[in-house]
């Protein structure tokens, strides 16, 4: 299957700071990705939908000023996370979908924020 | 917009036994409903999926219904393993791939 890689896995920064999250279809072109939020023992929350050389389309409830996305290539997609506070933890897990294999989903690694 | 709706939030059977998750939705437009297994502090992993034209699908000791009419889908395990204790998730879509996700399931087979 198509492979997703985001990093970093892990990152622990300080209240005020801004957090930079990359994801990567590492083998077929993504013109869309999707950015989730999952709280432990929670589902995952969609947050925003990634286009390719256009702007994010944001979930009602998340801040666009907050949470950037930018989508600048066909096989990257970032979410910073920008002056984040210990409200703003979580599992931040990023999805492509490969249209070559009749949309099927395929989610990176997740990448757990903790902020102090 | 799309909601999904899945039960039981936690499931607990013996070893051998079945596993049955059910899930509902209410957008009648969507049409592709992925089953995701997630392992702790991993990704989701696809299982088994089942698109609109389609009332079951099995792959091995899993196995998926549709029902349409209705807006529910279930996912059955049987002759369940302890590797399957796991976090289930449904999720339902339509033509725009945005995967609304339902709650999760915490199974857990009991050796």
């Amino acid at each position: 299957g198509a492979v997703v890689s985001q990093h970093p896995s892990r990152v622990i920064c300080k209240s005020g700071t801004s957090v930079k999250i990359e994801c990567r279809s590492l083998d077929f072109q993504a013109t869309t990705m999707f950015w989730y939020r999952q709280f432990p023992k929670q589902s995952l929350m969609l947050m925003a939908t990634s286009n390719e050389g256009s702007k994010a389309t944001y979930e009602q409830g998340v801040e666009k000023d907050k949470f950037l996305i930018n989508h600048a290539s066909l096989t990257l997609s970032t979410l910073t996370v920008t002056s984040a506070h210990p409200e703003d933890s979580s599992f931040y897990i990023c999805s492509a979908r490969d249209q070559g294999l009749a949309g099927e989903l395929f989610f990176g690694e997740g990448s757990r924020l903790t902020v102090l | 917009g799309e909601n999904v709706e899945q039960h039981p939030s936690t499931l607990s059977v013996q070893e051998g036994d079945s596993a049955v998750i059910k899930c509902t939705y209410s957008d009648s437009a969507s049409n592709y409903f992925p089953w995701y297994k997630q392992e702790l502090g991993k990704r989701p992993q696809l299982i088994i999926d089942i698109r609109s034209n389609v009332g079951e699908k099995k792959d091995q000791r899993i196995a998926v219904t549709l029902n349409k009419t209705a807006k529910h889908f279930s996912l059955h395990i049987t002759e369940t393993q302890p590797e399957d204790s796991a976090v289930y998730f449904c999720a339902a879509t339509s033509g725009t791939y945005k995967y609304i996700f339902g709650t999760g399931t915490r199974l857990k087979v009991l050796a």
